[in-house]
C-alpha cells in the first residue's frame, strides 16, 4: 500500500544550523512527492514539490531530490533561521490522493 | 495562488449537537475536495473524498452516517459532524485540487478547530 515515513521529532536546532529531514516513501508507481509546511496556527502550505525522479523541488531555502532508487525525498536547509519553526509534513500523490507523513516538529532557537 | 477557505475557523459545541463546516473554493472549480483531520501532534489522516453531484467516499473506519458530506456545487462541500461527542474534537482540514483536476496541486483550507463540551 502507500506510505509516508518521516523522521520522528521534536527537532531543535540553533540558528543557521544545518536541517535534514528524512523522508521514504512506498508507493505503486510514480507519485508526485511534496514538503508542505504548516506555521504555528496556519493551514498547511505547500513548501515545495517534484513530480519525478531526480526532480530537486526547491523554495525559501529548503530543497529535497526525488530518489527514486531509495525511495526518498529527504528535506534539507543549509543554514535555518528562528522563521523556519514549524512542522513539516513529507506527502505523496497519487490519483488526486494525498498520503502524509506523521509531521516533524521543528523549533530553531536565536 | 489558488484559495480554499473554510467557515467557521473556530467551533465549540455541547455532545449531542451538529455542526457543519464549510469549504469554499474562492478562485476555481473543484468537483472533488477531500477532508481530513489532524489530531494534536500527528498527521492528517484522510477522511472522505467529496465528489460534486455525488455520494462521497468515505475512508476505512470514518463512519459516513456520522460525518456527513455534500458538494452541493462546484466550489463548496460541506462536512457535518452528527451527534457530536468529546472524540470528535479535533483540526478538520479540506483540500482541493487546483485546475479540476486530480493531478494538480491540492490547496488546503485554513482549518476547522471543533471543541465539543
Amino acid at each position: 500500500g502507500n506510505s509516508v515515513t518521516q523522521m520522528e521529532g521534536p527537532v531543535t536546532l540553533s540558528e543557521e544550523a544545518f536541517l535534514t529531514i528524512n523522508c521514504t516513501y512506498t508507493a505503486t508507481g510514480y507519485p508526485s512527492l511534496f514538503w508542505y509546511v504548516q506555521y504555528p496556527g496556519e493551514g498547511l502550505q505547500l513548501l515545495l514539490k517534484a513530480t519525478k525522479a531526480d526532480d530537486k523541488g526547491s523554495n525559501k531555502g529548503f530543497e529535497a531530490t526525488y530518489r527514486k532508487e531509495t525511495t526518498s525525498f529527504h528535506l534539507e536547509k543549509g543554514s535555518v533561521q528562528v522563521s523556519d519553526s514549524a512542522v513539516y509534513f513529507c506527502a505523496h500523490q497519487a490519483l488526486g490522493q494525498l498520503t502524509f507523513g506523521s509531521g516533524t516538529q521543528l523549533t530553531v532557537l536565536p | 495562488g489558488a484559495v480554499v477557505s473554510q467557515h467557521p475557523s473556530r467551533v465549540i459545541c455541547k455532545s449531542g449537537t451538529s455542526v457543519k463546516i464549510e469549504c469554499r473554493s474562492l478562485d476555481f472549480q473543484a468537483t472533488t475536495m477531500f477532508w481530513y483531520r489532524q489530531f494534536p501532534k500527528k498527521s492528517l489522516m484522510l477522511m472522505a473524498t467529496s465528489n460534486e453531484g455525488s455520494k462521497a467516499t468515505y475512508e476505512q473506519g470514518v463512519e459516513k452516517d456520522k460525518f456527513l458530506i455534500n458538494h452541493a456545487s462546484l466550489t463548496l462541500s460541506t462536512l457535518t459532524v452528527t451527534s457530536a461527542h468529546p472524540e470528535d474534537s479535533s483540526f478538520y482540514i479540506c483540500s482541493a485540487p487546483a485546475g479540476g483536476s486530480l493531478s494538480y496541486e491540492q490547496y488546503f483550507g485554513p482549518g476547522t478547530r471543533l471543541t465539543v463540551t
